[in-house]
């Protein structure tokens, strides 16, 4: 079935630092593919998508790539802020199934 | 700024009542959505609805029921709170037109219920 896997966590970083949260799925098909936000005692926020193969999610200085080759849809970011700590859900939607599908979250620290 | 409100952030219930957490959404969102968040559990759907009066059951139906008379509001109603039942609770939203293809979910805060 469909499914997503995600680094587990946490992950925890000096505040400049270089950030990669891995997130690789399965599917038959063709997905849309989402990273969700969540801060402490909030709900989730959407904070990038991509809709096909190729295509470059970005938002708030967060980038993520769909590889189909690698089935891959990892999220980056060049420099983290203290305020980046939260935990970060990949997510997919398949046309054949009713829901979308979250990964486990991976929660990221950031040190000053 | 598009919304999804739900009423309370913090509840606590006693075992045995009747509880409702309710849900409203101002994007005249068809798709509506409960999930309950749990350390190590990750997302679990409960239930959801695809129009007004059209409920189907998620992944953990059980203990659980909703209501939704109206477009923009979905209650979930826990018939007899129980302590298995403290968790987070959260509501979320999407168009039927592209969806949540094309768009995702739209969450709410949260309702954090803690069942005594």
């Amino acid at each position: 079935g469909n499914s997503v896997t995600q680094m587990e966590g946490p992950v925890t970083l000096s505040e400049e630092a270089f950030l990669t949260i891995n997130c690789t799925y399965t599917a038959t098909g063709y997905p849309s593919l989402f990273w969700y936000v969540q801060y402490p005692g909030e709900g989730l926020q959407l904070l990038l998508k991509a809709t096909k193969a190729d295509d470059k999610g970005s938002n708030k200085g967060f980038e993520a790539t769909y590889r189909k080759e690698t089935t891959s849809f990892h999220l980056e970011k060049g420099s983290v802020q203290v305020s980046d700590s939260a935990v970060y859900f990949c997510a997919l939607w398949m046309d054949s199934s009713y829901k979308l599908i979250f990964g486990s979250g991976t929660r990221l620290l950031v040190r000053p | 700024d598009v919304k999804v409100t739900q009423s309370s952030r913090y509840l606590v219930k006693r075992t045995g009542e009747k509880v409702f957490l309710e849900c409203v959404q101002d994007m005249d969102h068809e798709n509506m959505f409960w999930y309950r968040q749990d350390p190590g559990l990750g997302l679990r759907l409960i239930y959801f609805s695809y129009d007004v009066k059209m409920k189907e059951k998620g992944d953990i139906p059980e203990g659980y029921s909703v209501s939704r008379e109206k477009k923009e509001r979905f209650s979930l109603i826990l018939e007899s709170a129980s302590t298995n039942q403290t968790s987070m609770y959260l509501c979320a939203s999407s168009p039927m037109t592209g969806g949540a293809k094309n768009y995702g979910y739209t969450f709410g805060s949260g309702t954090r219920l803690t069942v005594v």
